[in-house]
């Protein structure tokens, strides 16, 4: 199984960072997922990584440590679009998604 | 990238009736999946559809209830049977393996929005 935490919320100001923690415990690792989802939408892709280290796109990059079962989704210079639930999701050899409760960001003025 | 889509893109449903959800991928996939969102929650995986043979499904998840059909690497359909309120929630198409090899990315349909009355 694959058990996966990250924080329910956070709060943070226009143009700032946050960063984003996502802990899992997985008997077989293929891959971990970061996903944007908005009030009423379906989940859209952010980032993969599979291998240690940081993974940059843009405003967004994604970090993973295997051996501590850890990864991070830092967010820079936070746009009000940002607000919304970011969905950390582990996933195993049989190419499974285990998604974590969600953390819902609020970018304020 | 890859591109899903699924009708319909929402529903309300009397009781103890069927609905079918369809799923179409504009790109030849390997792997194809559907998950329930219910309200306020994360996504929990149904099944795995697997091309020519009976789909797998997640603890909880019966084909009875849930059938599932896959006929090509592009289309799969989910049957939710007999409905009652409890089904309720958003059902999501997601699918990996584009071109038969890349798994770096994994995409989910629009989903499909379920109300049962």
């Amino acid at each position: 199984g694959q058990n996966i935490d990250q924080p329910t919320e956070m709060t943070a100001t226009e143009g700032a960072i946050v960063q984003i923690n996502c802990t899992y415990q997985t008997s077989g690792f293929n891959g971990l997922f970061w996903y944007q989802q908005h009030a009423g939408e379906a989940p859209t892709f952010l980032s993969y990584n599979v291998l240690d280290g940081l993974e940059e796109k843009g405003r967004f990059s994604s970090f993973l440590s295997r051996s501590k079962g850890y990864s991070y989704l830092l967010l820079k210079e936070l746009q009000m679009k940002d607000s919304a639930s970011y969905l950390c999701a582990s996933r195993g050899n049989d190419y499974k998604l285990s998604f974590g409760a969600g953390t819902t960001v609020t970018v304020r003025a | 990238s890859a591109v899903i889509s699924q009708k319909p893109s929402r529903d309300i449903c009397q009781r103890g009736t069927s609905l079918t959800i369809q799923c179409q991928v504009d790109s030849q996939v390997t792997m194809m999946f559907w998950y329930r969102q219910q309200p306020g929650q994360s996504l929990t995986l149904i099944a795995t559809a697997n091309q020519g043979s009976e789909a797998t499904y997640e603890s909880g998840f019966v084909i009875d209830k849930f059938p599932i059909s896959r006929p090509n690497l592009t289309f799969s359909t989910l049957t939710v049977s007999n409905m009652s309120p409890e089904d309720s929630s958003i059902y999501l198409c997601s699918a990996t393996g584009l071109a038969g090899a890349q798994y770096n990315e994994q995409f989910f349909g629009p989903g499909t929005r379920l109300t049962v009355l």
